[in-house]
């Protein structure tokens, strides 16, 4: 089993729409989470930690369910600028990070 | 300018060639580290450097060394490139801090041994 798991999509949604991803880890132990933002052919960017109970910013949601070691991303009102790939981020145990391979998002008009 | 500069930003190369990326960074940071990209296998950490004195293997380390010449400079070596070496690799840093401390990255390196 691969230590942090998402699903690869593509997702592709209309401009507006709603649209959540999961990612699953298998550590336990780890401490800490994170979603990251590449952009085709760019380095990966910092879109949110994901604190226990939850975290908005803007139209952006992240949750992290400990018990059954998944964190999710939820994009409302999605934007033609959200087209990019989405990266789940573990730091397992003493800024161990890991990360999971992305789900590919295209908001299409 | 840039944070977290890497050099070069494309390189192709011949099996056995010995090659070495650069990464340089104005952000002060203490840690410093390198990753490779390859489709469907997400970002895996090569070696990570903590301060100048302190060098980590990270998941992937065989094949690869690195040297940290000073806080700011942290460069990465093939001593003997491979085909499977073929792959987009970035040098990140971050804050000597706690759990919750953002990795900033330099543009990539796209690296290709033929």
């Amino acid at each position: 089993r691969k230590e942090v798991e998402q699903d690869p999509g593509p997702f592709n949604v209309p401009e507006g729409a709603t649209v959540a991803f999961n990612c699953t880890y298998s550590n336990s132990a780890s401490q800490s989470f994170f979603w990251y933002r590449q952009d085709c052919r760019k380095e990966p960017k910092l879109l949110m930690s994901v604190y226990s109970s939850g975290n908005e910013d803007g139209r952006f949601t992240a949750q992290l369910n400990r018990a059954s070691q998944y964190i999710s991303l939820l994009i409302r009102d999605s934007k033609l600028s959200d087209s990019a790939t989405y990266l789940c981020v573990v730091n397992m145990n003493n800024n161990d990070m890991r990360f999971g391979a992305g789900t590919r998002l295209t908001v299409k008009p | 300018d840039a944070d977290v500069t890497q050099t070069p930003r494309n390189r192709i190369t011949k099996t056995g060639k010995r090659i070495m990326l650069e990464c340089s960074q104005t952000k002060g940071h203490d840690r410093m580290y390198w990753y490779r990209q390859d489709p469907g296998l997400g970002l895996r950490l090569i070696y990570y450097s903590f301060d100048v004195k302190d060098i980590n293997k990270g998941e992937i380390s065989d094949g690869y060394s690195v040297s940290r010449q000073a806080q700011a400079k942290f460069s990465l070596s093939l001593e003997s490139a491979i085909p499977n070496q073929t792959a987009l690799y970035f040098c990140a840093t971050s804050q000597l801090a706690g759990a919750y401390n953002e990795q900033f990255f330099g543009p990539g390196t796209r690296l290709t041994v033929l």
